[in-house]
């Protein structure tokens, strides 16, 4: 059982869709992420909420918007994705340090989200 | 930048038999997380290390970290069906400050 909890489990949207992913922890972690999880590729770092302050990540197309309103909470909305963008969407969380961005402590994962844009 | 490379990719392996995944990275690491990531899971967090040199055990695995700390590897005696997954490392990036995984070993028991 995780304490990370994810919704929706699987979501198929249009390219031309606006939707939204939810993560929710119950482990009174005080940092969140959004990972994006593709075949054949390392797990790659979208956004990080420390301390509820984001830390940017530029690499990241703009299409994705992430939202954090309180530190249990965690979105990623979604708009005008396309086919490529595909992929396994997992949010986790931490107990970091003050600094921002650190992270030595583990990660524990919610179940994650199957995207498919078609 | 830092990367992580983890080899083999894949490994069959029979039931019973051992198997050893191995992380390097391009720079001198402070510490090295591994995960397990069963089919259809996600990400399940095993072991820290952080000392040079260190070895933990759980069990049937043991971890190590290298002398340089560039280096680490997982080792999993007589395996088991259950030991199916793909078995991720993770190191902190002081450049970059994230966490950056490895590229992950998927590991198949025929029983």
């Amino acid at each position: 059982e995780t304490g990370v909890t994810q919704t929706p489990r699987h979501l198929v949207m249009g390219m031309t869709n606006k939707k939204s992913l939810k993560c929710e922890q119950h482990l009174g972690h005080n940092a969140m992420y959004w990972y994006k999880q593709s075949a054949k590729k390392p797990l790659e770092l979208m956004f990080v909420y420390s301390l509820e302050e984001r830390v940017e990540n530029n690499s990241v197309p703009s299409r994705f918007s992430p939202e954090c309103p309180n530190s249990s909470h965690l979105f990623l909305h979604l708009h005008t994705l396309q086919p490529e963008d595909s992929a396994l969407y997992l949010c986790a969380s931490s107990q970091d340090r003050s600094r921002p961005g650190s992270y030595n402590s583990p990660l524990h994962f919610g179940n994650g989200t199957r995207l498919t844009v078609t | 930048g830092q990367q992580v490379m983890q080899i083999p990719q894949y490994q069959h392996v029979q039931e019973g038999e051992d198997f050893t995944t191995y992380c390097n990275s391009s720079t001198t690491l402070s510490n090295i997380q591994w995960y397990k990531q069963r089919p259809g899971g996600h990400p399940v967090f095993l072991i820290q290390l952080v000392k040079s040199g260190e070895v933990k055990k759980q069990k049937r695995l043991t971890f190590q970290f290298g002398e340089a700390k560039k280096n680490s590897s997982l080792h999993i005696t007589a395996t088991q069906t259950t030991d199916v997954g793909t078995y991720f490392c993770a190191v902190y990036s002081y450049n970059t400050d994230k966490l950056i995984f490895g590229t992950g070993t998927r590991l198949q028991v025929f029983p």
